[in-house]
């Protein structure tokens, strides 16, 4: 049984650039959410996703969006970079509000 | 206040000995609890969840609730060097649409010295 997945695990970008970060959610899962990691800190929470609607987001601006397929997988969406969006990006599944299961996490890198 | 605070560590203790990770919490209707270890470089595991009021023990694990103190605790029993990590305190909280969201500590880092 496959766990929470995530795409790519390491990734560096330039100041200004976009970029996609992909999740596939534990088999049987119907929920994701997505949490910013900094350093030293506890993840924080941006937004979930639930039958393909943004259910609820953290406070996180709007160059932050997403999306959930009709497959559960989601997409993490970050637009016009700044270098204080480096940081683990985690994937957490769940059925519906149950207990969550995190992927490994994608380490964005933005210089 | 924080919503969920963890002293940030780290706790040292010798291999063998217990470890105790303590978590307070500012929503008064959570009702819902969950320890994670994190190792450096790596995400969050679920290692134990509890609900109720009391102790709940899954192998040298034991996670103590008292909602009356806002209060949450991991105890870890013959502590190996493995368990050496990060050990995040998450709380679900809920918001204005009824919607609980998960609310995370900074996390206690551990160290286990052989």
């Amino acid at each position: 049984d496959a766990g929470v997945t995530q795409s790519p695990t390491h990734l560096i970008k330039t100041r200004g650039q976009q970029v996609t970060l992909r999740c596939s959610p534990k088999s049987g899962h119907d929920t994701v959410s997505w949490y910013q990691q900094a350093l030293g800190q506890g993840p924080q929470f941006i937004f979930q996703y639930y039958e393909e609607e943004e259910r609820q987001r953290g406070n996180f601006p709007d160059r932050f969006s997403g999306h959930q397929y009709p497959n559960y997988s989601s997409e993490l969406n970050v637009n016009a970079l700044l270098l204080g969006d480096s940081a683990l990006y985690l994937c957490a599944s769940s059925l519906d509000e149950t207990e969550a299961f995190f992927g490994q996490g994608t380490r964005l890198t933005v210089v | 206040q924080k919503e969920v605070e963890q002293n940030s560590g780290p706790l040292s203790v010798p291999e063998g000995a217990i470890a105790s990770l303590n978590c307070t919490y500012s929503d008064r209707g959570s009702q819902s609890f969950f320890w994670y270890r994190q190792y450096s470089g790596k995400s969050p595991e679920l290692i134990m969840s509890i609900y109720s009021n009391g102790d709940k023990e899954d192998g040298r694990f034991t996670a103590q609730l008292n909602k009356a103190s806002q209060y949450v605790s991991l105890l870890i029993r013959d502590s190996q060097p493995s368990d050496s990590a990060t050990y995040l305190c998450a709380v679900k909280a809920m918001v204005n649409t009824g919607f609980q969201k998960l609310v995370f500590g900074t996390g206690t880092r551990l160290l286990v010295s052989p």
